[in-house]
């Protein structure tokens, strides 16, 4: 079935320890897109990507890192410099940059919890 | 980017439709209405999404106020398993950020 992984679904971290969340689609979609949200609040915009080695800062990319080495990949390292880690991410992926057709499909998401 | 306003909870009982407002009134003429929900602790799921003219899927209708400024989503027969939240999002045609607020949650009441 095609779709969005995430991986772990959930994941602990001790202070200060950079961890990287996994995002791999197989549909073949070009954008792809990482999220943050907090309880009870929306979806923050971390960093997007349009295309393989290219990727863009969203509104909250402070204390993130991420590549594009793959089409089907968009890895989130979580970097000690990122005061208040703990919370769900969540990719997304999108069939093209632009256009009208272009809804965004999201995997499960990983909760990291920062201790 | 346009911003959505959205009421933070509604009430449906079950077997009713169930409306869902959302304001965008600074939306520009190049930017699509969309609406996902979220189920707790899963990811959004793409609802339905409109430019200009109503829409209708499977899942629900989209009607869109002839000036644009407001759109309703509207669940036909609003079961259990509707019970989300629902966000109204505005995204422009040549610009791939998809921006959601705080949403609505929907409250299925038997």
């Amino acid at each position: 079935d095609g779709g969005i992984t995430q991986s772990p679904k959930y994941l602990f971290r001790k202070e200060g320890q950079n961890v990287t969340l996994s995002c791999e689609q197989n549909l073949n979609h070009d954008a792809m897109y990482w999220y943050r949200q907090d309880p009870g609040q929306g979806l923050r915009l971390i960093y997007y990507s349009q295309i393989v080695n290219d990727f863009q800062k969203g509104d909250i990319a402070e204390g993130y890192s991420v590549s594009r080495e793959k089409k089907e990949s968009f890895p989130l390292t979580v970097t000690s410099a990122q005061k208040n880690p703990t919370a769900f991410y969540l990719c997304a992926s999108s069939k093209d940059s632009q256009g009208e057709n272009t809804e965004a499909f999201f995997g499960q998401g990983t909760r990291l919890t920062v201790v | 980017d346009a911003k959505t306003t959205q009421p933070p909870s509604m009430d449906c009982a079950e077997g009713r439709a169930a409306n869902l407002p959302c304001n965008h009134s600074t939306i520009s003429g190049n930017e699509y209405v969309y609406w996902y929900r979220q189920i707790h602790s899963q990811g959004p799921q793409y609802i339905i999404h409109g430019l200009k003219n109503n829409e209708t899927n499977e899942m629900a209708s989209l009607i869109i106020t002839e000036d644009r400024k407001s759109s309703t989503l509207i669940l036909p027969h609003a079961t259990l398993r509707d019970t989300a939240v629902y966000y109204c999002i505005v995204r422009a045609y040549n610009f791939n950020k998809f921006y959601f607020g705080s949403g609505t949650k929907l409250n299925v009441k038997p």
